[in-house]
C-alpha cells in the first residue's frame, strides 16, 4: 500500500525564519506535486516535480525531489504571514500518465509576527 | 469562469437521503477526478474519468457511491442512502490529458449528513 507521510504536521514559525517540510513516500514514483490549501478553500498547485533531482522555486518557497530516497522537501525562506496555510504533497502512482494522486495528511503552517 | 466549478457549495441532508454533487471542469480538460477530504486530512481519491470513460473507481467507498460523466464534460457524484460517515468535503479536479499537467481543483462541496 502506498503511503505518503509528511512531517511536521503542524508548524508554527516566526516571520523571517527558515524551515523545511518533508514528504516521504513508500513506492517508486518520479512525479510529485505540492499544493497549498487556505482554510475553506480549494487546493492551489504550487510545484510539479517530474524527475530525480528536480528543484523548483517560486518566491520564498523551493521544492526538491530525490526519487532514490523517495523524499521531497519544501523549503521556506524568510517566512511571511501570507504563507500561513496547509501544504500537501501528493504522489502520482500511475507513472505513464497522471492519474490517482495519493496525498499526505498535510502540514499546517502558521507564521507569526 | 476559467476554473473548476462545483455545486452546491454546501449540502445538508438527513441520513438515508440521496444526494447529487455536480462538477463542471475547465473547458478542454479531458481528465476529471473526484476526491473526498475529511476534516483535517488530505484528499482521498474516489474515481477518475478520461472523457466519458470511468477508468478507475477503486476509491469509491461503497456501492452507494456512483459517478458519471456521460458527455465527457460535466460530472455528477451521487451518494445513495447517505450515512453520517459520508460527511466530508468532496473535491473535483480536472487536468488537460497527458503528462506534466497538475490537477486543478474546484472549491468543493461540503456535505453534512444529520
Amino acid at each position: 500500500e502506498l503511503k505518503v507521510e509528511q512531517n511536521p504536521l503542524f508548524l508554527s514559525m516566526q516571520e523571517g525564519k527558515n524551515y523545511t517540510i518533508y514528504c516521504n513516500y513508500s513506492t517508486t514514483s518520479d512525479r510529485l506535486y505540492w499544493y497549498r490549501q487556505d482554510p475553506g478553500k480549494s487546493l492551489e498547485s504550487l510545484f510539479v516535480l517530474l524527475s530525480n533531482g528536480a528543484v523548483k522555486q517560486e518566491g520564498r518557497l523551493m521544492a526538491s525531489l530525490d526519487t532514490k530516497a523517495r523524499l521531497s522537501t519544501l523549503h521556506i525562506t524568510a517566512a511571511v504571514h501570507d504563507l500561513s496555510a496547509t501544504y500537501f504533497c501528493a504522489v502520482d502512482i500511475y507513472g505513464g500518465s497522471q492519474g490517482n494522486l495519493i496525498f499526505g495528511k498535510g502540514t499546517k503552517l502558521s507564521v507569526k509576527p | 469562469g476559467a476554473g473548476v466549478s462545483q455545486s452546491p457549495r454546501y449540502k445538508v441532508a438527513k441520513r438515508g437521503q440521496d444526494v447529487a454533487l455536480r462538477c463542471d471542469p475547465i473547458s478542454g480538460h479531458v481528465s476529471l477526478f473526484w476526491y473526498q477530504q475529511a476534516l483535517g486530512q488530505g484528499p482521498e481519491f474516489l474515481t477518475y474519468f478520461q472523457n466519458e470513460a470511468q477508468l478507475d473507481k477503486s476509491g469509491l467507498p461503497s456501492d452507494r457511491f456512483f459517478a458519471e460523466r456521460p458527455e465527457g464534460s460535466v460530472s455528477t457524484l451521487k451518494i445513495q442512502r447517505t450515512q453520517q460517515e459520508d460527511s466530508a468535503v468532496y473535491l473535483c479536479a480536472s487536468s488537460y490529458s497527458g503528462l506534466l499537467q497538475p490537477q486543478h481543483f474546484g472549491d468543493g462541496t461540503r456535505l453534512s449528513i444529520l
